[in-house]
């Protein structure tokens, strides 16, 4: 699996956006990257996945670098709800064999 | 449609007791996924499982650890002769069979259970 480099935390004010990168240098060309988030107590929760072009969908947008060596992940108007450890996964094929890191932890405060 | 359900949420052994975990997954989801949660760390993979076929067990331990996934009923995870470091967060998750035009798929996850070993 491509090793990936979250920061620890970060912390954002509700209803502004939220950048959330992550660093993938040793991905591999058929990798997916996949972001899920986990709110306390929870399971994960699957966020937005993309191979190579800028994805967005009604939770989120995802940011491919040219190189595929970094995401981001844009949260564009924080909520409380939105405070989660976020996890970026580069995962091949269908991604089932998902192993998560430390991931981010999201803090929001109002 | 009901979500992942994973029973029961809290479990409770003591060493060398067996723990039995069961995952039903979401309707129409033929691919169930365990994975593993230690206090501290992230999720990590342990075995992929369609109807009465184990896919992918690269994640297992070698000893004591089982799963299954019957033709009728729920995936059912064993854990014989449990020691204290099996203590952890064991989650569920599933997906459907038609992984869609991106080439990957989403995988939907259950609420987990929390075996403590005493």
């Amino acid at each position: 699996d491509a090793k990936t480099t979250q920061p620890n935390s970060m912390e954002s004010n509700e209803e502004e956006p939220v950048h959330l990168p992550c660093n993938h240098s040793t991905i591999s060309g058929t990798d997916y990257i996949h972001w899920y988030r986990q709110l306390p107590s929870q399971g994960p929760e699957y966020v937005i996945h993309g191979l190579t072009s800028n994805v967005n969908n009604r939770m989120a947008s995802l940011a491919i670098a040219e190189d595929r060596k970094s995401s981001t992940l844009i949260l564009h108007r924080a909520t409380l709800r939105d405070a989660a450890v976020y996890y970026c996964i580069p995962s091949s094929n269908s991604g089932y064999a998902l192993n998560f890191g430390k991931g981010t932890s999201l803090l929001v405060t109002p | 449609n009901a979500g992942v359900m994973q029973n029961p949420r809290h479990l409770v052994r003591r060493r060398g007791q067996e723990a039995r975990l069961r995952c039903s997954p979401m309707k129409g989801h033929s691919h169930v996924y365990w994975y593993r949660q230690l206090p501290e760390e992230g999720l990590k993979f342990m075995v992929y499982l369609q109807k009465e076929n184990i896919i992918d067990e690269s994640g297992m331990p070698k000893e004591r650890f089982s799963a299954e996934f019957p033709k009728e009923g729920p995936s059912i995870l064993r854990i014989q002769q449990v020691v204290r470091g099996d203590s952890a967060a064991y989650f569920c998750a599933s997906s459907p069979l038609y992984r869609g035009q991106s080439g990957s798929t989403e995988a939907f996850f259950g609420q987990g259970t929390r075996l403590t070993v005493v």
